[in-house]
């Protein structure tokens, strides 16, 4: 069964600290993970989107990574601020006629000021 | 141009009502997805369109749930019948078509809240 999960669950980080989020995949025939945040109430907003072929992504201060192998991605955060709070979800796509993401369960992320 | 959009936001109906749910995607986007979050079951797939080839309707969790797509773009979202355990957050996703330059990234809408009481 594909299954999708993160850890932590929730994280608590003072201003200014440098963090990694954790994204593990049981199949690792994926075609790519794309990583979203989710602020409350609200939809789910793209992050990164890394390909099967790719090692990681990069966006301002957030890097992705990716490790099919170990079946495993990270988001690294640089310099976390307030406004990062959110939940933060991975998603893996596979091959095959269907296109659906599979989600994790998020990381609900608070960055303290 | 304007992203993924959703209509409504909130609805409250009662069990045992037919309610629709709207989504416009983004434009020139072929592909439009239907996810579902709920506090018990996290985000989960429902239903995926793609142009004009039969849409994966392998997420659907009971023929009560049914959905369309008219002209390539806009989607609806059909629960007749409703039950309590259909109240959840009813996300909508595009992406463009998928080729060699193309990385078949999806966004997604604000989402309809669905309370059914």
């Amino acid at each position: 069964k594909q299954e999708v999960t993160q850890i932590p669950a929730a994280l608590s980080v003072p201003e200014g600290e440098n963090l990694v989020l954790n994204c593990s995949f049981t199949d690792s025939a994926i075609y790519n993970l794309q990583w979203f945040r989710q602020d409350p109430g609200k939809g789910l907003t793209s992050l990164l989107l890394i390909q099967s072929s790719q090692r990681e992504q990069t966006s301002g201060r957030l890097n992705a990574s990716l490790d099919k192998s170990s079946g495993r991605s990270t988001l690294y955060i640089a310099a976390s601020q307030p406004g990062d709070s959110a939940t933060y979800l991975c998603a893996v796509k596979y091959g095959g006629a269907t296109n659906k993401l599979i989600f994790g369960t998020g990381t609900l992320l608070a960055v303290q000021p | 141009g304007a992203g993924v959009s959703q209509s409504p936001s909130n609805k409250v109906t009662e069990k045992g009502k037919d309610v629709e749910l709207r989504c416009d995607p983004i434009s020139g986007h072929t592909a439009l997805y239907w996810y579902r979050q709920s506090l018990g079951q996290g985000l989960e797939f429902l239903i995926y369109f793609q142009g004009n080839s039969a849409p994966d309707k392998s997420g659907l969790p009971s023929d009560r749930f049914s959905a369309e797509r008219t002209g390539g773009s806009v989607s609806t979202l059909t629960i007749q019948r409703t039950q309590q355990e259909d109240s959840a957050v009813y996300l909508c996703a595009s992406s463009r078509r998928e080729g060699a330059t193309v990385r078949g990234e999806q966004f997604f809408g604000p989402g309809t809240r669905l309370t059914v009481l």
